[in-house]
């Protein structure tokens, strides 16, 4: 019964790789966001979905394509990996895209080698 | 646009003992305010948020906050901590009427000692 699940919790992959976030949440929820924590605890929003629509999407590298099928789920492709790319990534989502307060996944851990 | 400082990166505290942790943000605007938890590999947990209305809000495991307009704060409260609240603690503000994405602080890390 989790709210918001992320596949895979762990990632390990060589650099060039191209890698899949898969993101999903049960609460009945209208928008979902991507967010990526650095090493020293940053969380930097990604991307925002809303009802499968992009709404927010900040200035990050075009490698990242979001991909929302229904308004459940936000995958999150990214192609050729680079070492930077290391980070914890996050899926969350709220209500709707009024912020009343944001139910997280668990995180992704990304590693590039 | 709005921004969030947490002035302590880290707070040792022994348990039972009392704990403030600081916020501060800017805004042109109207806010909303949140403190969110997140314990080691996890994700983050909502503990608390301030919309409107009472300017002291209370949230889970004992923890409260209060928005001070003139100062522009706030700062999150626990009377008595225990060895389980040792975890990273961010505040976030949202604009009012914007597009709401909150801007998180840097985080503090609150170390309960025994």
């Amino acid at each position: 019964d989790t709210a918001v699940s992320q596949t895979p919790k762990y990632l390990v992959t060589q650099m060039g790789n191209d890698k899949s976030i898969k993101c999903e949440q049960n609460l009945g929820h209208d928008t979902m966001y991507w967010y990526k924590q650095d090493s020293k605890k940053f969380l930097k929003i990604m991307f925002s979905y809303n009802n499968k629509e992009l709404i927010i999407n900040e200035t990050v590298p075009n490698r990242f394509s979001p991909k929302s099928p229904d308004k459940a789920h936000l995958n999150l492709h990214i192609n050729s990996l680079e070492l930077g790319d290391s980070a914890v990534y996050f899926c969350a989502s709220s209500q709707d895209s009024v912020n009343y307060g944001y139910t997280f996944g668990s995180g992704t851990r990304l590693t590039v080698v | 646009a709005q921004s969030v400082t947490q002035l302590d990166s880290q707070v040792p505290v022994f348990e039972e003992a009392p704990v403030e942790l600081r916020c501060n943000y800017s805004s042109s605007v109207s806010v909303y305010l949140f403190w969110y938890v997140q314990y080691p590999n996890q994700g983050l947990q909502l503990l608390l948020k301030y919309l409107s209305g009472s300017t002291l809000v209370k949230g889970i495991n004992g923890f409260e906050a209060e928005f001070n307009k003139s100062q522009t704060s706030f700062h999150l409260r626990k009377p008595s901590v225990h060895i389980s609240d040792t975890a990273e603690y961010f505040c976030a503000v949202s604009d009012w009427g914007g597009s709401y994405i909150p801007t998180f602080g840097r985080g503090t890390s609150l170390i309960v000692h025994p």
